[in-house]
């Protein structure tokens, strides 16, 4: 079982929808979750960061954890062409280093 | 303020060549990470530095030396280069907390023939 796990997609959906990509882990003594979204040839970029239970919203993004289910999701509301992406769920367990998922790439088609 | 560097963008090797990939940051970080990222793989850790004058092994370390030169630079090292070593290389850093973000930098692409 891998530390951390992602669907790979590709999830396609309407402009104007709502994106829901998600990520389940495996150490209970995971600290804190980090989504980042990666274009095509570049580095990853940071969306959020989430450390308590519960949601966490940013604009069009929001955060859900629920570390009793060791599950962590990522919502984008109004979905636009321009976040069609691979986003990057990454979990810190204990001390300083990230653990990445593979990636689940979004389509977000017009 | 250019966050993180890396150099050289793009490189072609041949099998056993040797070269070092260069990174840098100017954010005053602690930690820093070179990271290995292939298809469907996700970004793996090859190595660390939690602080200036240490560094650990990630999970992918076999290959690689690495060297915290001083607090802003961090160099992974290919001695023996091997097709398997062909990826996309990223630097990233922190601060020493652990909940704090890590800031990458644009990646070398390295293609070992």
């Amino acid at each position: 079982q891998k530390e951390v796990e992602q669907n790979s997609g590709p999830l396609s959906v309407p402009e104007g929808a709502i994106a829901s990509l998600n990520c389940t882990y495996s150490d209970r003594g995971s600290q804190s979750f980090f989504w980042y979204r990666q274009y095509s040839g570049k580095s990853p970029e940071l969306i959020m960061f989430i450390y308590s239970n519960g949601d966490k919203e940013d604009g069009r993004f929001t955060a859900q954890l629920n570390k009793a289910s060791q599950y962590v999701s990522l919502l984008i509301r109004d979905s636009q062409p321009s976040d069609s992406a691979t986003y990057l769920c990454a979990v810190n367990r204990r001390g300083n280093k990230l653990v990445f998922g593979a990636g689940t790439i979004l389509r977000v088609k017009s | 303020n250019a966050g993180v560097t890396q150099t050289p963008k793009f490189q072609v090797l041949k099998t056993g060549q040797s070269m070092t990939l260069q990174c840098a940051q100017d954010m005053n970080h602690n930690s820093m990470y070179w990271y290995r990222q292939d298809p469907g793989m996700g970004l793996r850790l090859i190595y660390y530095s939690a602080s200036e004058g240490t560094t650990d092994k990630g999970e992918v370390p076999n290959g690689y030396n690495v060297s915290r030169l001083n607090k802003r630079e961090f160099s992974l090292r290919l001695e023996s280069a091997a097709p398997s070593q062909t990826s996309v290389y990223f630097c990233a850093s922190n601060g020493a907390i652990a909940r704090e973000t890590q800031y990458f930098g644009p990646g070398t692409r390295l293609l070992v023939l």
